[in-house]
């Protein structure tokens, strides 16, 4: 059974710094890989998604990167800013196919604090 | 604006109580979701609907139903036989079709504590 781990649960970095945000997986046949962003008391905004075939996507300050044989994948933010300051949530879908499998496996997430 | 709104933000559940947590959109999407998020835990799948009048359970539906009678709206009951309510729930929506089903898209979630 897939399972999704993200850590440190919670990271505190000065502002200015590059910092990398951590995501594992268990099992290495997956369909892709999505990073969310949730602000408190929020939904979840989709920020970047890795095709299995892919090893990163990037957008502005933000680059993830996926490496299927370690089963791992990193979110790297550039230049943080206190506006960064979000929990942030990995989740892995393990086929295409509309079945019990198509559904997100999550990861609990990470509590990012960018201090100002 | 296109959206999912659910409503309402807070609401708080008598022992032996059901409860009805709105989510509605206007995205035109097929597919809606219904998660439960616990703190440090990641979401996990209650139901989840691909067409109207038909939905299926997800990971921990027991305690739950909801309907989908309407492509725009999917209600969720938590019923006096789900034990652990107090959860932060989020609707989600989606298209149905091959390269868009990724766009998953959330509503701001209803916090359901128990008095």
């Amino acid at each position: 059974k897939q399972e999704v781990t993200q850590i440190p649960a919670a990271l505190s970095v000065p502002e200015g710094e590059n910092l990398v945000l951590n995501c594992s997986f268990t099992d290495s046949a997956i369909y892709n890989l999505q990073w969310f962003r949730q602000d408190p008391g929020k939904g979840l905004t989709s920020l970047l998604l890795i095709q299995s075939s892919q090893r990163e996507q990037t957008s502005g300050r933000l680059n993830a990167s996926l490496d299927k044989s370690s089963g791992r994948s990193t979110l790297y933010i550039a230049a943080s800013q206190p506006g960064d300051s979000a929990t942030y949530l990995c989740a892995v879908r393990q086929t295409d196919r509309m079945d019990s499998n198509y559904q997100l496996i999550w990861g609990a997430g990470t509590k990012l604090i960018i201090k100002p | 604006d296109g959206g999912i709104t659910q409503s309402p933000k807070y609401l708080f559940r008598k022992e032996g109580q059901n409860v009805t947590l709105s989510c509605e959109q206007n995205l035109n999407h097929d597919a809606m979701y219904w998660y439960r998020q616990d703190p440090g835990q990641g979401l996990r799948l209650i139901y989840y609907s691909q067409i109207v009048n038909d939905f299926q359970k997800g990971d921990i539906a027991e305690g739950y139903s909801v309907s989908r009678e309407k492509k725009e709206s999917f209600p969720l009951t938590v019923t006096s036989a789900q034990k652990n309510p107090t959860a932060f729930y989020l609707c989600a929506s989606s298209p149905i079709e091959t390269g868009f089903r990724e766009k998953l898209f959330f509503g701001s979630g209803t916090q359901l504590s128990v008095l």
